[in-house]
């Protein structure tokens, strides 16, 4: 157990509907960062926050948002999906920039 | 920006085999380096890192040394084992002012040895 968690593991939904992905990091990280990684594309970076607020931003959809709370979980909603949307999303949590830790990431698969 | 380049997959070894992936990278500053390894089905984990100029990290048999002069951060394993199949990142992350910096990933290599 790394110590982040990410739920649910797997989530299977219909072309043009909604789902929302959740990350608690470790305990005392105040970094969450969200990545996709689909099979021809590595590991995209999507977004950062830091202590509830956005602190970077990468290749994320405008059809993608995320939100971190005041207990430091956050939340990735993915909107209208399409068949490309399938891919692991991974949550990451970091106190400083030289440790990372991943959660086990969630598979979703839009059909 | 920022950049990662890692050597193509995949790699097939024999068991016991000597081990190198390349990995080069671009940044400004002087950032963090990593190996992340990720077994199937599994998510990422830390494998082994560095953070300044000449250091050597190490874990399970694998080692990279984090050299400026050429940008690079090579892994090597003497001699590997069925059991190191998995797919390797390279990756680098800069510090960031005030807060933790995004980690910037090369492709992955995918590793897989035979017995």
């Amino acid at each position: 157990d790394s110590g982040v968690t990410q739920t649910p593991k797997h989530l299977i939904t219909a072309t043009g509907q909604r789902v929302t992905l959740r990350c608690s990091p470790r305990s005392g990280d105040l970094s969450v960062y969200w990545y996709q990684q689909s099979l021809d594309q590595g590991l995209q970076f999507l977004i950062q926050y830091y202590n509830g607020e956005e602190r970077a931003k990468g290749n994320i959809l405008e059809r993608f948002s995320a939100q971190q709370f005041p207990d430091l979980h956050s939340e990735l909603n993915l909107s209208s999906l399409e068949l490309g949307d399938s891919a692991l999303y991974f949550c990451a949590s970091s106190l400083r920039w030289d440790g990372y830790t991943f959660g086990s990431g969630t598979r979703l698969t839009v059909v | 920006g920022d950049s990662v380049t890692q050597m193509e997959g995949p790699v097939t070894l024999s068991e016991e085999a000597f081990l190198t992936i390349n990995c080069t990278y671009t940044a400004t500053g002087y950032p963090s380096l990593f190996w992340y390894v990720q077994y199937p089905g599994e998510g990422l984990q830390l494998l082994l890192k560095a953070t300044k100029a000449d250091d050597k990290g190490s874990n399970k048999g694998f080692e990279a040394t984090y050299r400026k002069e050429t940008t690079s951060f090579h892994l090597e394993k003497g001699s590997v084992q069925v059991s190191d199949s998995a797919v390797y990142f390279c990756a680098l992350a800069s510090p960031g002012y005030s807060s933790a910096s995004k980690i910037i990933f090369g492709s992955g290599t995918r590793l897989s040895i035979r017995p």
